[in-house]
């Protein structure tokens, strides 16, 4: 199993230009999660995903949308990208909705430059 | 969910126990306390999670106070793969996730 991957690994953009990331899980969650973190700083959650055809959002939503495609796919589009959403992107999933069990899985992160 | 404290770093000894405390004295009673790291540039890792009793796992130990107001994450024997930021999370809903403790283990 490859558990959770993210496409790309880097990425460059110039302000005002768009993009996608994409993010697929091959266990079988339910949950899918976008987070981004900034430099020095802990994770903040974007939006999630709790189960197939559901989407909220987090703690940071301006400036981004969500599209859980099915239950393996949930990418996170800017639509016209800021510097200050310069940030490395971490995208994660968890069986569980409730608790008391609720490990998250985490990609490898995409770090993302807008000039 | 409520907030946690934690120290902003810490050192340990190779092989010496890491002992990370983590305050959460608005911790509410159906709150679960989590525990994840994350190695420099990697995703974070889920390590344990408890309610009241204290926990223990291949990775780690997790012990709760009587009261709930405060944890601490033991690393029986830490190695230099040990060294990373780890976040105390308490939880009713989201992970929430704050600084952490930057652990280094030193040779």
């Amino acid at each position: 199993n490859a558990g959770v991957t993210q496409t790309p690994k880097f990425q460059v953009l110039k302000t005002g230009q768009s993009m996608t990331l994409q993010c697929a899980q091959d266990m079988n969650h339910n949950s899918m999660y976008w987070y981004r973190q900034d430099p020095g700083m802990g994770l903040r959650l974007i939006y999630y995903s709790a189960s197939e055809g559901t989407t909220d959002k987090g703690e940071v939503p301006n400036g981004y949308n969500v599209s859980r495609l099915n239950k393996r796919e949930f990418s996170l589009r800017l639509e016209s990208a800021a510097p200050s959403q310069t940030s490395v992107y971490f995208c994660a999933s968890s069986e569980a909705r409730r608790e008391p069990y609720n490990e998250q899985f985490f990609g490898p992160g995409t770090r993302l430059t807008v000039l | 969910d409520a907030k946690t404290t934690q120290p902003p770093s810490m050192d340990c000894a190779e092989g010496r126990a890491a002992n990370l405390p983590c305050n959460h004295s608005t911790i509410s009673g159906n709150e679960y306390v989590y525990w994840y790291r994350q190695i420099h540039s990697q995703g974070p890792q889920y390590i344990i999670h408890g309610l009241k009793n204290n926990e223990t796992n291949e990775m780690a130990s997790l012990i709760i106070t009587e009261d709930r107001k405060s944890s601490t994450l033991i690393l029986p024997h830490a190695t230099l793969r040990d060294t990373a930021v780890y976040y105390c999370i308490v939880r009713g809903g989201k992970l929430i996730f704050g600084q952490g403790t930057e652990l280094s283990v030193k040779p």
